[in-house]
């Protein structure tokens, strides 16, 4: 069964509105997780990093103002995409470390109109 | 930054065939990850392989890691259509990068019955 969840899978917004996407483990803790986006037939971008109790690092050239980051808990991770243009319809993944490797989110499929 | 180069972009056997794909990354990791994606899906994990490891199986599943090359290859053996998908590699720097991955480009295999 999946051990990262993510919500919603997909939204279509208007252009200039605030999407929240969330993360969340399941039956484990996760007190860094990560944020990816996927443009159509590219491959995965890291965004930034989720830090439970402290502010998200995010990588060069994606903008914090955009892309609000907020580890709630130790299990749940949100990224809300704010004041949403078309330019920012992709797929966002999230994903949690774990000692063998990365458990991934299924993906939020994001459509700005 | 994308690191990963990955060959070949695209690859299209027939069921029973042997497909191998190809990685390299620019930097010193700590381990390397392969991933599948189906299309529009979230990442399955494949395999992970430790820097000090040389090759890795699982199931149908062979990887290969060279670090003077900064190379690695994932061979299926006895493709079946149901693993059509797109392939990523993606390295893990370890360290106070650990968890965070950088992607290679990705193999879209197809496999047809």
């Amino acid at each position: 069964g999946a051990v990262v969840s993510q919500h919603p899978s997909r939204v279509i917004c208007k252009s200039g509105t605030s999407v929240k996407i969330e993360c969340r483990s399941l039956d484990f803790q996760a007190t860094t997780m990560f944020w990816y986006r996927q443009f159509p037939k590219q491959s995965l971008m890291l965004m930034a990093t989720s830090n439970e109790g402290s502010k998200a690092t995010y990588e060069q050239g994606v903008e914090k103002d955009k892309f609000l980051i907020n580890h709630a808990s130790l299990t749940l991770s949100t990224l809300t995409v704010t004041s949403a243009h078309p330019e920012d319809s992709s797929f966002y993944i999230c994903s949690a470390p774990v000692v063998a490797g990365e458990y991934f989110g299924p993906g939020t499929r994001l459509l700005v109109l | 930054s994308q690191q990963g180069e990955e060959d070949p972009q695209a690859l299209s056997i027939q069921e029973g065939e042997n497909a191998t794909m190809n990685c390299s990354y620019k930097t010193s990791i700590n381990n390397l990850q392969w991933y599948r994606q189906n299309s529009g899906r979230g990442l399955v994990h494949l395999i992970l392989i430790r820097s000090n490891e040389r090759e890795k199986h699982s199931g149908r599943l062979r990887v290969t890691l060279d670090t003077s090359k900064k190379s690695s290859s994932l061979l299926i053996t006895a493709s079946r259509a149901a693993d059509t998908a797109s392939y990523f590699c993606a390295t893990d720097g370890g360290g106070t990068s650990y968890g965070k991955l950088t992607f290679g480009q990705g193999t879209i295999l197809t496999v047809h019955p």
